[in-house]
This record gives structure tokens, sequence and C-alpha cells, in this order.
């Protein structure tokens, strides 16, 4: 089992749907947890970071963690074609002072 | 601010060479962490290096070193280099550690012929 699971892709919505991308991961002493985009031919970009449960909410963007099940999420309202990339979910232990990155999902947002 | 930066862009080297990639990180961030990017890996961590120690390393061979100099710089180096490497090897920064929100750098891409 790897360390960090997101949900297979690639994910294909049209434009104003809201996207929703999984992750699952099996450290429970996980602190921290972010996700990353990435353009195709780019490096990752940080877009959200998460560390209690519940929701986050930046614009667009909507990170929800569930410490008790090892889930975090990434909601994408109103997305746009600009959208489309490859989501990078990241799990933290702090004890272990690194990150694991999951295999991504990319999405495609259809005009 | 300046973002973090990575030299050179692209590399072509033969098999059995060496290779040495930089990272500029991001002005009062003390923490580097590599990456190496490939299609059928994803993304896997290399080391990461805090005020000039290694702190963190990922599960590769020796092979791959690096070291962080007084100003943050950090350098990564690949020696007796083999096809498997060719890949995207990413620099990130950040002000604390890898368990922190990193900054990627755009990454040197390596092709090992």
């Amino acid at each position: 089992q790897k360390e960090v699971e997101q949900n297979s892709g690639p994910l294909s919505v049209p434009e104003g749907a809201i996207a929703s991308l999984n992750c699952t991961y099996s450290d429970r002493v996980s602190q921290s947890f972010f996700w990353y985009r990435q353009y195709s031919g780019k490096s990752p970009e940080l877009i959200m970071s998460i560390y209690s449960n519940g929701d986050k909410e930046d614009g667009r963007f909507t990170a929800q963690l569930n410490k008790a099940s090892q889930y975090v999420s990434l909601l994408i309202r109103d997305s746009q074609p600009s959208d489309s990339a490859t989501y990078l979910c990241a799990v933290c232990n702090t004890n272990a002072g690194k990150s694991t990155f999951g295999d991504g999902t990319t999405l495609t947002v259809k005009p | 601010k300046a973002g973090v930066t990575q030299t050179p862009r692209y590399l072509i080297k033969t098999r059995g060479q060496q290779v040495t990639l930089s990272c500029s990180p991001i002005s009062g961030h003390r923490s580097v962490s590599w990456y190496q990017q490939t299609p059928g890996q994803g993304l896997q961590f290399l080391f990461e290096y805090f005020s000039e120690t290694q702190r963190n390393k990922g599960n590769f061979p020796g092979r791959f070193s690096g070291r962080q100099f007084s100003n943050s710089r950090s350098e990564m180096n690949v020696s007796t280099l083999e096809l498997g490497d060719s890949a995207l090897y990413l620099c990130a920064s950040s002000l604390a550690g890898g368990d922190n929100e990193q900054f990627f750098g755009p990454g040197t891409r390596l092709t090992v012929l």
C-alpha cells in the first residue's frame, strides 16, 4: 500500500462544475497536509495547506481534512479551463521532517 | 521576493558521467529539499538540508549526494549516471523544513544517453 494515494484519473469536468480530488494516507501521525497544482511542463505550485480537521476555504478552493478517516480532499468550485492540471497531495509527518507526495490526479476542465 | 532558482535548466549527459545541479532558495528560507520526478514514479524525495546539515534522506543509492552552503544554496550531485536517472529534478525551499509549505524551483531536466 502506498503511503499517499490519490483517486486515479484522469478526471474530467465541464466548465462551471465542482471538481473533487481525494487523497488518503497511511501514516496516522501525519500533521500537515498540502495541495499542489502542476501544469504540464511546469513545477508544482502550492495552492492550499490544512492542519486541522474540517474545511478550509480559499477563493474557489476548499480543502477538507478528516484525520480519523485519514482522508484529505480538495474541492474546486466553478471549475475553469485554467484549472486543468495535475493536483498533488502531500502529507507530512513533522517527526520525520519530510513530505510524501501522492502520484497526482490529472484534472481536465472542458469548456 | 525572488523565487527558487535552479541551474542548469537542461542537461544531457552520457552513462557513467557525473552531474551537479544547483538550487538557490527563497531569501530567508533555510531548508532545501530535493525531489526526483519521473512519469512512472511520481515525485520521489531525495534529501533535505537545513542550515548546512542533511536532516532527512530518501531511498536513493549513494550515487546521489548533496550539500548546502552557509548562504542556504544547495547542490545535488549524481555520480556514475545511469539511464534510469533521466528525470526532472526539483528543489523546494521552505522556512523550516520539508514538512512545511514548500516552494518549488523550475527544475532541471536531466537526460542520460
